[in-house]
């Protein structure tokens, strides 16, 4: 299984702020995924990374609110843009096993305030 | 399009005994793989097990075993010999095109001393 951390792993931001959230993979891997867990709810998948190419994002999600870069195959990072209170989140990263499984294992996520 | 439905917002378990938590999905995809995860209060995200839609048994991965039912769509994750460590949100979840995973809304499950 992969070993995957996240930095920061919580923080209070400023509405009108950003955050940049990181996510290590001890290991290559083609795809690392981001999602959101809004407060008391389930995971949402906010857009998939892969390495070379432009992220792809869900219904609902944007490239201006959270962008997303892949720079190499054990890194990734997500912004979030212009935070206002409604963003308060944990965001996890995961990558995919690879396996016929299609496994994903997650970092432990970042805890967001936004006040 | 992919769903995952989740019935029980919160269960209780006496400490030792069993527990059953349901799950329904929907999917027109011949290949698909259903996933359950563990969520404490942490925060974080832990595998339990997995079930793929051509396997002919069940999967079991120590306390942990899904019961799938593939004419029903059910894939209900029992634990047996409940602990207090085992107080948690679990989700199912189910993956497909593009390795996707699209999550239920989640099961509280509080393990009673």
């Amino acid at each position: 299984s992969a070993v995957i951390s996240q930095k920061p792993s919580r923080d209070i931001c400023q509405r009108g702020t950003s955050l940049t959230i990181q996510c290590q993979v001890d290991s290559q891997v083609t795809m690392m995924f981001w999602y959101r867990q809004q407060p008391g709810q389930s995971l949402t998948l906010i857009a998939t990374a892969n390495q070379g190419s432009e992220a792809t994002y869900e219904s609902g999600f944007v490239i201006d609110k959270f962008p997303i870069s892949r720079p190499n195959l054990t890194f990734s990072t997500l912004t979030v843009s212009n935070m206002s209170p409604e963003d308060s989140s944990i965001y996890l990263c995961s990558v995919s096993a690879g396996n016929s499984y299609n496994e994903q294992f997650f970092g432990p996520g970042t805890r967001l305030t936004v006040l | 399009a992919q769903k995952i439905t989740q019935t029980q917002p919160g269960m209780f378990v006496q400490e030792k005994e069993a527990v059953t938590l349901d799950c329904t999905y929907d999917t027109s995809d011949p290949s698909y793989g259903l996933f359950w995860y563990k969520q404490p209060s942490s925060g974080e995200m832990i595998f339990l097990i997995y079930q793929g839609s051509y396997d002919q048994q069940n999967a079991t991965e120590g306390r942990y075993s899904l019961n799938f039912q593939k004419a029903r769509k059910s894939a209900n994750l029992v634990i047996s010999a409940s602990q207090l460590g085992d107080s948690a949100m679990y989700f199912c979840a189910m993956s497909g095109y593009g390795n996707k995973l699209v999550f239920g809304a989640g099961t509280i499950l509080r393990v009673k001393s």
